[in-house]
């Protein structure tokens, strides 16, 4: 059974830097991997889809990456804003024809002024 | 594009009475509907799979007879939860996934249910 964790699971930083949010995955035969957002009380954002085949993604201040051998993916946020906090979510979609995702309990993520 | 909305965002209930939740794709068509729930601080959980025109599939542990899937047409599933009680209280979001599109799924605002 897939299991997805993700470290930290809280994060507090001042406005401008630069984050690392990780993920890692315990079965590596994955068909792709979601980054989500998920602002208090609502619904998700997606922000990234790689796919298998794929080593990495980018949109915007975001790249997440993608090593499917070792089971991690890192979501790099560049230039961090105060409209960042929320909590951000990693999926993991099984190969084998299995299109349901798996996912981490999320980094809450806040960034202060 | 590929926007979903739920109905109600939230709801209040006395325990014993059901409530119905809508998930709608508003402009796109979806042959598949998922229902997730969400507890405080804790992941998303798969309940079911919905799939226009046929049964739901549910995911092991989730009772088939109190929450109660119908996904009619390609843009609408509905949700009832039947006879809830206090600990159905939860955060109920859907996804649905674009009919002949990619795998992306497209995550509804979710719907907080109280069960008083």
């Amino acid at each position: 059974k897939q299991e997805v964790t993700q470290i930290p699971a809280a994060l507090s930083v001042p406005e401008g830097e630069n984050l690392v949010l990780n993920c890692s995955f315990t079965d590596s035969a994955i068909y792709n991997l979601q980054w989500f957002r998920q602002d208090p009380g609502k619904g998700l954002t997606s922000l990234l889809l790689i796919q298998s085949s794929q080593r990495e993604q980018t949109s915007g201040r975001l790249n997440a990456s993608l090593d499917k051998s070792s089971g991690r993916s890192t979501l790099y946020i560049a230039a961090s804003q105060p409209g960042d906090s929320a909590t951000y979510l990693c999926a993991v979609r099984q190969g084998g024809g299995s299109y349901i995702p798996t996912f981490g309990r999320g980094t809450s993520l806040i960034v202060h002024p | 594009g590929a926007v979903v909305s739920q109905h109600p965002s939230w709801v209040i209930c006395k325990s014993g009475t059901s409530v119905k939740i809508e998930c709608r794709s508003l402009d796109f068509q979806a042959t598949t509907m998922f229902w997730y729930r969400q507890f405080p601080k804790q992941s998303l959980m798969l309940m079911a799979t919905s799939n226009e025109g046929s049964k739901a599939t549910y995911e092991q542990g989730v009772e088939k007879d109190k929450f109660l899937i119908n996904h009619a047409s390609l843009t609408l599933s509905t949700l009832t939860v039947t006879s809830a009680h206090p600990e159905d209280s939860s955060f109920y979001i859907c996804s649905a996934q674009r009919t002949g599109g990619s795998d992306t799924q497209y995550f509804g605002p979710g719907t907080r249910l109280t069960v008083l």
